[in-house]
């Protein structure tokens, strides 16, 4: 069984629609975690970073976790086009995340 | 500023064959990663450097992979003796630091190795 298991997808929703993206872990030592953006053909960009449980929101994007039940949230509201890509979420038990772990990807289009 | 650097951006080449990766990390970044993004998968991290200390090596696959880091900027990663399942897209990241999260890695947009 792998860390981090993510939904591979492919997810497709219309524009406007609100997108939730999952993962689960297994390793209760995680306290960081990330989420990122990957265009095709490109590297991974970070979206946003929390510590521990609870909520973070950056615009468009809340980030959520629930470390009771090792499984973390990503919500798009009023997706668009734009946010068509693929995206991990990471995880790392120590600050600095030398080494993060991955979630496979899930890869979202968003239909105009 | 110009962000991290990988080349070549494509490679194809015959199994056995010796490959060399090549990362140009942001300017000033002390930290280096390399991961492996294979189809369908998220990214295995193979190797980290900040730095002068020595690299952490951990998750290289196998002996045939190897990295160096010339002058604390530029990497290497090399691949001895490819094998089919060495095809994958790697992926070159710096950061400025390794100790803070609002000191992110930042990617390359990988080298796709294609191992005939």
């Amino acid at each position: 069984q792998k860390e981090v298991e993510q939904d591979p997808g492919p997810l497709s929703v219309p524009e406007g629609a609100i997108v939730s993206l999952n993962c689960t872990y297994s390793n209760s030592a995680f306290q960081y975690f990330m989420w990122y953006r990957q265009y095709s053909r490109k590297g991974p960009e970070l979206l946003m970073y929390t510590y521990s449980s609870g909520n973070k929101e950056d615009g468009r994007f809340t980030a959520q976790v629930d470390k009771s039940s090792k499984y973390i949230s990503l919500f798009i509201r009023d997706s668009q086009p734009s946010d068509s890509a693929t995206y991990l979420c990471a995880m790392s038990a120590v600050q600095g995340a030398q080494k993060l772990v991955f979630g496979q990807g899930t890869r979202l289009t968003i239909n105009p | 500023g110009a962000g991290v650097s990988q080349s070549p951006s494509n490679k194809v080449t015959e199994k056995g064959k010796d490959v060399e990766l090549r990362c140009d990390p942001i300017s000033g970044h002390t930290a280096l990663y390399w991961y492996r993004q294979s189809l369908g998968q998220g990214l295995e991290f193979l190797i980290y450097f900040q730095g002068n200390s020595a690299p952490d090596k951990s998750g290289l696959p196998s002996d045939r992979f190897s990295a160096e880091r010339t002058g604390g900027s530029v990497s290497t990663l090399t691949i001895q003796r490819t094998q089919q399942e060495d095809s994958a897209v790697y992926l070159c990241a710096s950061s400025l630091g390794a100790g803070r999260l609002d000191q992110p890695q930042h990617f390359g947009d990988g080298t796709r190795l294609s191992i005939l």
